[in-house]
């Protein structure tokens, strides 16, 4: 199984900050990375597919980076609605793999 | 607008059977793959597997033996069945819809419904 490993498990950080979430994957994935948010019961939402393609609606401070292994999710400028869990998700081979999630908490 | 629906038991006795139905509207089960994701509380999210309309089916190995999932065209729905359950399954099982093209990311999912194994 491809392995997903993202950093931080959780961080902190105040309304406007840039805020830089990591997603490793065990072997070469190509751009078949995404990124979801996840509020407190609620299910997923897709915000990035294709390692940088951005989903329709989700505000453009929301942008991704990378290829192969390594991956960035990005927020330019916190946003009080931004404050959730996010996964990545690799899409490469079977079986599908989620990393183990960060939590953007309130600073 | 796709939506889906999950419905089914919430409470399932240890060693017995979890039945899920996912109900789609807004758009024909005969597209795309089908998927069933789920995450016990508190933790992350763990991929079950997904069917096509035409009944093929693809589970994580982690699950295998104890999955199956089938399909009903005519009322736009898929299910999930898993055997032998023990606490661990306790989580909340969401059903997804992973697009052909887009990274075949999971575009549309279901609320989600908390299942919990305990006799």
């Amino acid at each position: 199984d491809i392995q997903m490993t993202q950093s931080p498990f959780s961080l902190s950080a105040s309304v406007g900050a840039r805020v830089t979430i990591t997603c490793r994957a065990s072997q070469n994935i190509t751009s078949f990375l995404n990124w979801y948010q996840q509020k407190p019961g609620k299910a997923p939402k897709r915000l990035i597919y294709g390692a940088s393609s951005l989903q329709s609606g989700v505000p453009s401070r929301f942008s991704g980076s990378g290829s192969g292994t390594d991956f960035t999710l990005t927020i330019s400028s916190l946003q009080p609605e931004d404050f959730a869990a996010y996964y990545c998700q690799q899409s490469y081979k079977s079986p599908l793999t989620f990393g183990g999630g960060t939590k953007v908490e309130i600073k | 607008q796709v939506q889906l629906q999950e419905s089914g038991p919430g409470l399932v006795k240890p060693s017995e059977t979890l039945s899920l139905t996912c109900t789609v509207s807004g758009g024909s089960i005969n597209t795309y793959s089908w998927n069933w994701i789920r995450q016990p509380p508190g933790k992350g999210l763990e991929w079950i597997g997904y069917i096509y309309h035409t009944g093929r089916t693809s589970y994580n190995p982690s699950l295998n033996s104890r999955v199956t999932m089938s399909v009903d065209t005519s009322k736009n729905q898929f299910s999930l069945q898993v055997t032998s359950v023990t606490a661990a399954d306790t989580a909340v099982y969401y059903c997804a819809r992973k697009c052909g093209s887009d990274s075949y990311s999971f575009d549309y999912w279901g609320q989600g419904t908390l299942v919990t194994v305990s006799s």
